[in-house]
């Protein structure tokens, strides 16, 4: 099943401990990007990369670190978690050629990881 | 830079009855639109998409969103609506001659429908 897996699911944690939220994704997809879910603010795109070893900033990327070393992977980083970082994380994916603006356009996303920063 | 508004938090309609959904958009240049559903606990996905061509879109679950150039909207519309429909509903927009990855989502609109 083709599928965009986020792993933890829930986390609640304290401020200054590194967590990491991993993202993989079976679907050979080239490009996979991280957003945050906030109420009132919708989706903000926070790191995105449009290939191995590519990656670039999105509009939140403060406190956060991605890495792209493996096709499939797109983990997200927090090296020092802060209260403000509380939120709903997702990752997504899609081809390259089905990126959001060439393409079919469809990004699919994971389930979603609540993370909880005290 | 390139924004999404949803005027709505919510919408709430019964059911049977037709549902329309706002959105309206700001970009330089030709938009690229899409509509997608996220439904409770879940990750969005994706409903539809304008790109170019007829004005009406036709997607997934009976949805269809009407691209109007003159009003910047791109509004989300089903004839008869299911309580299944009751979720969050998210616009996004892109600019075709921007960079792929810059897809702006505006910040949602409740649907409820109820018996």
């Amino acid at each position: 099943e083709a599928q965009v897996t986020q792993n933890p699911r829930y986390l609640i944690t304290v401020t200054g401990k590194k967590l990491t939220v991993t993202c993989s994704q079976n679907m050979n997809h080239e490009y996979m990007s991280w957003y945050r879910q906030d109420p009132g603010l919708g989706l903000r795109q926070i790191y995105y990369s449009m290939n191995v070893e590519v990656t670039d900033k999105g509009d939140v990327p403060e406190g956060y670190k991605v890495s792209r070393k493996e096709k499939r992977n797109f983990p997200l980083i927090l090296e020092s978690p802060s209260p403000n970082q509380t939120s709903l994380y997702f990752c997504a994916s899609s081809h390259k050629t089905g990126t959001p603006v060439r393409g079919t356009g469809e990004l699919f996303f994971g389930e979603g990881s609540r993370l909880t920063v005290l | 830079a390139q924004s999404v508004a949803q005027p709505e938090d919510q919408v709430n309609v019964a059911e049977g009855n037709p549902l329309t959904v706002k959105c309206t958009y700001s970009v330089s240049g030709n938009p690229y639109l899409f509509w997608y559903v996220q439904y409770p606990n879940r990750g969005l996905q994706f409903l539809l998409k304008y790109i170019t061509g007829d004005n009406l879109v036709k997607g997934s679950y009976g949805f269809e969103a009407e691209f109007n150039k003159s009003q910047t909207s791109f509004h989300l519309k089903k004839p008869s609506a299911l309580v299944s429909d009751s979720a969050l509903y998210f616009c996004a927009v892109s600019n075709r001659a921007g960079t792929a990855s810059k897809l702006t989502f505006g910040t949602g609109t409740r649907l409820q429908v109820t018996l």
